[in-house]
């Protein structure tokens, strides 16, 4: 059974830094691309980041550029997103997502994390 | 960037209808769209991939079709368990793109 358990989440004050974890169980972690999703509070979806499996590509938006690093450890099997210089705008529910193959969809989610940027 | 528009925004509908949402892309795709439902407080969860393939588990009710700039996201007969917001997603090129969601009410 595929499994992602995000951590991590807090309060943080704008301009601070965080990182969240993302452990993945029950698929062999290192076959698949994995992302980061977002969902601000009573809105939609936004994408965060993608690191793919083969060459271990990574992409962002243009909001998250430059701040956010995302990285995987497949020794641990778990899948980080290094947050800094974090703003207001980014507080929301972070999700974890495994990739359909190395494809930028997503076939499961975790239960999320929350990330709340205030002073 | 590709720009996803869903219609309608809200959808009322009845238990057993047939129900359709439609999502235009401002681009052509080809068929890299996925369908996403969520509940509200819970994440969301995968229904569609490359615009007509389930996610394994996901009940037949559910069907998909589309490519180029149009899809569709139908639900065969809808049951209490499938009122909920639906987006969709372009995966063509990055950054990658929702809709804005559906939301399926009650009617």
């Amino acid at each position: 059974e595929v499994q992602l358990l995000e951590s991590g989440g807090d309060l943080v004050q704008p301009g601070g830094s965080l990182r969240l974890s993302c452990a993945a169980s029950g698929f062999t972690f290192s076959s698949y691309a994995m992302s980061w999703v977002r969902q601000a509070p009573g809105k939609g979806l936004e994408w965060v980041s993608t690191i793919h499996n083969s060459g271990g590509n990574t992409y962002y938006p243009d909001s998250v550029k430059d701040r956010f690093t995302i990285s995987r450890d497949t020794s641990k099997n778990t899948l980080y997103l290094q947050m800094n210089s974090l703003r207001a705008e980014d507080t929301a529910i972070y999700y974890c997502a495994k990739g359909v193959g190395d494809s930028g969809t997503y076939s499961y989610w975790g239960q999320g994390t929350l990330v709340t940027v205030s002073s | 960037d590709i720009q996803m528009t869903q219609s309608p925004f809200l959808l009322s509908a009845s238990v057993g209808d047939r129900v359709t949402i439609t999502c235009r892309a401002s681009q052509g795709i080809g068929n890299y769209l996925a369908w996403f439902q969520q509940k509200p407080g819970k994440a969301p969860r995968s229904l569609i991939y490359a615009a007509s393939s389930l996610q394994g588990g996901v009940p037949s009710k559910f069907s998909g079709s589309g490519s180029g700039t149009d899809f569709t996201l139908t639900i065969s007969s809808l049951q209490p368990e499938d009122f909920a917001t639906y987006y969709c997603q372009q995966y063509y090129s990055y950054p990658v793109t929702f809709g804005q969601g559906t939301k399926v009410e009650i009617k």
